[in-house]
């Protein structure tokens, strides 16, 4: 069956570390992959998009990783601050006319300080 | 530039009433998706729109739920007749021609809760 996975439902660390969240799929073959980021109450918000054919995207604190082989994407937050607290979702993007667009159920990160 | 318009922002009814739910995507944006998000969960899509035209509604429940998009522009959801189960926040997006690249966008949502 075809599922996505993200490394768990909750993750507290502290101000100053590295954050690592984990998205695993099966049974997809993705041509995009996207991280969002969605506080309470509100819509979730593009953070970064990775092609297929990509390692690694970077942007500001943020980095994310695609392993097509693994079928797994890292997205990392650097000097984590408590205003990163929030919910992380990945989403596939995939391949079809309609770019239909999947996504995990998210991991809730809060940063202590 | 302004982001997607969604009302109401809440709404409480009983089970077996009917409710509607609006949308405005950004100016230009000929792409369109419904979602609905259960608490914990990740977004599920519902039904997308290219202009006015149905690309997917695989997961539409479509014995009660139904979605217009007249015009090409904004956009309603019904969901008659509501069940408990159907208690979510209702996501509209929409994007630009050139998805993926350029990111979907979301409006705030309405909560809905199904007594």
């Amino acid at each position: 069956s075809q599922k996505i996975e993200q490394n768990s439902e909750a993750l507290n660390i502290q101000e100053g570390k590295t954050a690592t969240l984990t998205c695993n799929y099966t049974n997809y073959s993705p041509a995009y992959l996207q991280w969002y980021r969605q506080d309470p109450g509100r819509g979730p918000v593009f953070l970064l998009l990775i092609r297929e054919n990509e390692k690694e995207k970077r942007k500001e604190r943020l980095k994310v990783t695609f392993d097509t082989t693994l079928k797994q994407s890292l997205f990392h937050i650097t000097a984590s601050q408590p205003a990163d607290s929030a919910t992380y979702l990945c989403a596939l993007v995939l391949y079809s006319s309609a770019s239909k667009i999947i996504f995990g159920s998210g991991t809730r990160l809060s940063i202590r300080p | 530039e302004a982001g997607v318009a969604q009302s109401p922002r809440y709404k409480i009814i009983e089970k077996r009433q009917s409710v509607a739910f609006w949308c405005n995507p950004i100016s230009g944006h000929a792409t369109l998706y419904w979602y609905q998000q259960i608490l914990g969960q990740g977004p599920k899509l519902l039904i997308q729109f290219q202009n006015n035209g149905v690309v997917d509604d695989s997961q539409l429940p479509k014995d009660r739920f139904s979605a217009e998009r007249l015009k090409g522009v904004d956009s309603t959801l019904k969901i008659q007749p509501a069940k408990l189960e159907d208690s979510a926040v209702y996501l509209c997006a929409s994007t630009p021609a050139n998805f993926p690249e350029e990111t979907q966008y979301f409006g705030p949502g309405t909560r809905l809760l199904v007594l």
